[in-house]
């Protein structure tokens, strides 16, 4: 059963450049929730994708934007990127209460 | 607005002996918790939970045991391996109200000595 997976691992992008982080969740798992992780924080929530709908949203800016497909997978998109967008990346996938993470993508904006 | 603190950035145990980690929060709505583990280069692993109808929960060597009197809640691991070692977050959310987000602590790093 394989869990949940992101690509691409690393990511390296310059200011005002767009990027698309890619998800797929647990087999079984229909919800999908996006974190932002900077160095010595916990995970900040982004926004939480179900039904192909955006459910519930972080204080995060307008430049970061989702979808979610009808197999569950997910997509994270954020525009006109800012040096401090640099972070840990997750996507965590749920059916309940209990959310697994994936590897993350690690963003590197110079 | 730090909903859910963890104070304590760093802990060192002896291998064998008991580690306990503390988190606390804030909004009295938090009912569902769950501590996760996290190893350098990967995510957050999911490792207990425990919801607010309940004050401990036991999964093996981990159990988390909930203050809500006290908006407190610790993680004890009994006994510790090195294995253990990693950064340990604890995550609140607001489960049976229909919010979906989960608010994280800061983490803090749990070393196991051999």
């Amino acid at each position: 059963d394989a869990g949940v997976t992101q690509s691409p691992t690393h990511l390296i992008k310059t200011r005002g450049q767009q990027v698309t982080l890619r998800c797929s969740p647990k087999s079984g798992h229909d919800t999908v929730s996006w974190y932002q992780q900077a160095l010595g924080q916990g995970p900040q929530f982004i926004f939480q994708y179900y039904e192909e709908e955006e459910r519930q949203r972080g204080n995060f800016p307008d430049r970061f934007s989702g979808h979610q497909f009808p197999n569950y997978s997910s997509e994270l998109n954020v525009n006109a990127l800012l040096l401090g967008d640099s972070a840990l990346y997750l996507c965590a996938s749920s059916k309940r209460n209990e959310q697994f993470f994936g590897p993350g993508t690690r963003l590197t904006v110079l | 607005d730090q909903q859910v603190k963890q104070n304590s950035p760093s802990l060192s145990v002896q291998e064998g002996r008991i580690s306990i980690l503390n988190c606390d929060y804030t909004n009295s709505m938090f009912d569902y918790f769950l501590w996760y583990k996290k190893y350098p280069a990967e995510g957050p692993t999911f490792l207990i939970s425990i919801s607010s109808i309940k004050d401990k929960n036991e999964d093996g060597r981990f159990t988390v045991f909930l203050n809500k009197s006290a908006k407190h809640l610790s993680l004890h691991i009994v006994p510790s391996q090195p294995g253990d070692s990693a950064v340990y977050f604890c995550a609140a959310t607001s489960a049976y109200s229909g919010t979906y987000k989960y608010i994280f602590g800061t983490g803090t790093r749990l070393k196991v000595l051999a």
